[in-house]
């Protein structure tokens, strides 16, 4: 049982280029995130599925696209990359329990040139 | 508008010592507080949680406590272990049905023990 994953684990990118995030999870979770941290920011919501097909934006959505094509993934997309998406993106999933907890993914850090 | 404030970017106890990481809220329509731990180049990870129906929750040297009327959460880690330094969040999650599914998060404080 792997819990969450994510790939890559480190990127660079220049300004403009486009690459996806994958998340990946094993637990059967309903619900996925994608967070964004940033130094003195906490982490902040970019977008979020409660099902398989369905997403919804967060608090910075603007920049990023997400597909929930199959219940186990969530992949996060930047079509066109700026040095202001450079961070560290966590993936998180839970159940549908209402005490539930996120359970969150190593991280990616990405660096946009 | 920060609906999670943790006003302490950090924090320094020594080993054996009490450590107390608080956090304020200013959405009373919280019905879930969460803690969360995150060591360096890892994710964060479920630490303790409470109810807004209880004032407190304990498991092992972690204990969480809750005033509403304040709006205003702690956690206590007694005794604290220099394993134990990283960096706290805390979290809270929406009544609403929407917001339900999502947790604001604060900035975190970075809690060090000292050996």
């Amino acid at each position: 049982n792997a819990g969450v994953t994510q790939t890559p684990k480190f990127r660079v990118l220049k300004t403009g280029q486009s690459m996806t995030l994958l998340c990946a999870q094993d637990m059967n979770h309903e619900y996925m995130y994608w967070y964004r941290q940033d130094p003195g920011m906490g982490l902040r919501l970019i977008h979020y599925s409660v099902g398989e097909g369905t997403t919804a934006k967060g608090e910075v959505p603007d920049g990023y696209n997400v597909s929930r094509l199959k219940k186990q993934n969530f992949l996060l997309g930047l079509e066109s990359a700026a040095p202001s998406q450079t961070s560290v993106y966590f993936c998180a999933s839970r159940t549908t329990t209402r005490t539930d907890t996120q359970y969150f993914g190593p991280g990616t850090r990405l660096t946009v040139l | 508008d920060q609906q999670v404030k943790q006003n302490s970017p950090s924090l320094s106890v020594q080993e054996g010592r009490i450590s107390i990481l608080n956090c304020d809220y200013t959405n009373s329509m919280f019905d879930y507080f969460l803690w969360y731990k995150k060591y360096p180049a890892e994710g964060p990870t479920f630490l303790i949680s409470i109810s807004s129906i209880k004032d407190k929750n304990e498991d092992g040297r972690f204990t969480v406590f809750l005033n509403k009327s304040a709006k205003h959460l702690s956690l206590h880690i007694v005794p604290s272990q220099p394993g134990d330094s990283a960096v706290y969040f805390c979290a809270a999650r929406g009544l609403s049905g929407g917001s339900n599914y999502k947790l604001t998060f604060g900035k975190g404080t970075l809690l060090t023990v000292n050996p």
